[in-house]
């Protein structure tokens, strides 16, 4: 199974810079996602991790250690629009029925204020 | 907008009774995944299916039930229903059951009475 850490809520100024943080124990690992969600909308994709390091897409950057259990969401140049909630899930290994697992995090609220 | 669309978008119902819920994946997806999102507890998985069949269940109950029909669309049914199961429903797609790139429909949102 799988246990997944995030803070509940964060609030940050336009223009700066903020970190989303998730921590997870997993007994199988096959990846790690960022999704954002506004309020009452379905999630959408941001990023995927699967191996050490940082990956960078345009103002948002995805962290991950596997030997931390560890990743984080970097924002940067907040906009008004960015105020969601974002989303960390891990990625089991296939059970062996050929399907793999999403778990998510319970979310991440970011309130971005001028 | 995702491609994946569900219906209806909202509905309201009563304790005890039955209803279905309908997802229908992005062109040439066949893999199909259920969550429930409730306030208190994020996205729970519910069940996974590949091209018309199951592989994998989450936290389902057994009152919930669900298929994917010969053209890729699936239903997710749930009866008895509860107060406790008013939640946003959203189905997801993907191209194949690795599950690496899921694309989310609107949902539909379930409030019992």
């Amino acid at each position: 199974g799988q246990n997944i850490d995030q803070p509940t809520e964060m609030t940050a100024t336009e223009g700066a810079i903020v970190q989303i943080n998730c921590t997870y124990q997993t007994s199988g690992f096959n990846g790690l996602f960022w999704y954002q969600q506004h309020a009452g909308e379905a999630p959408t994709f941001l990023s995927y991790n699967v191996l050490d390091g940082l990956e960078e897409k345009g103002r948002f950057s995805s962290f991950l250690s596997r030997s931390k259990g560890y990743s984080y969401l970097l924002l940067k140049e907040l906009q008004m629009k960015d105020s969601a909630s974002y989303l960390c899930a891990v990625r089991d290994k296939d059970s062996g029925a050929g399907s793999y697992q999403l778990t998510f995090g319970k979310g991440t609220k970011l309130s971005v204020i001028p | 907008d995702s491609g994946v669309t569900q219906t209806p978008k909202h509905l309201i119902t009563a304790t005890g009774q039955r209803v279905t819920l309908r997802c229908s994946p992005r062109s040439g997806d066949l893999s199909v995944y259920w969550y429930q999102q409730s306030l208190d507890q994020g996205l729970q998985f519910l069940i996974h299916y590949y091209n018309g069949e199951e592989r994998a269940k989450g936290n389902i109950l057994e009152r919930f039930s669900a298929q994917q029909f010969p053209d890729l669309h699936s239903e997710l049914n749930l009866s008895s229903l509860e107060l406790g199961d008013s939640a946003l429903y959203f189905c997801a797609s993907s191209v194949d059951p690795s599950g690496r790139s899921l694309y989310f429909g609107p949902g539909t949102r379930l409030l019992v009475l």
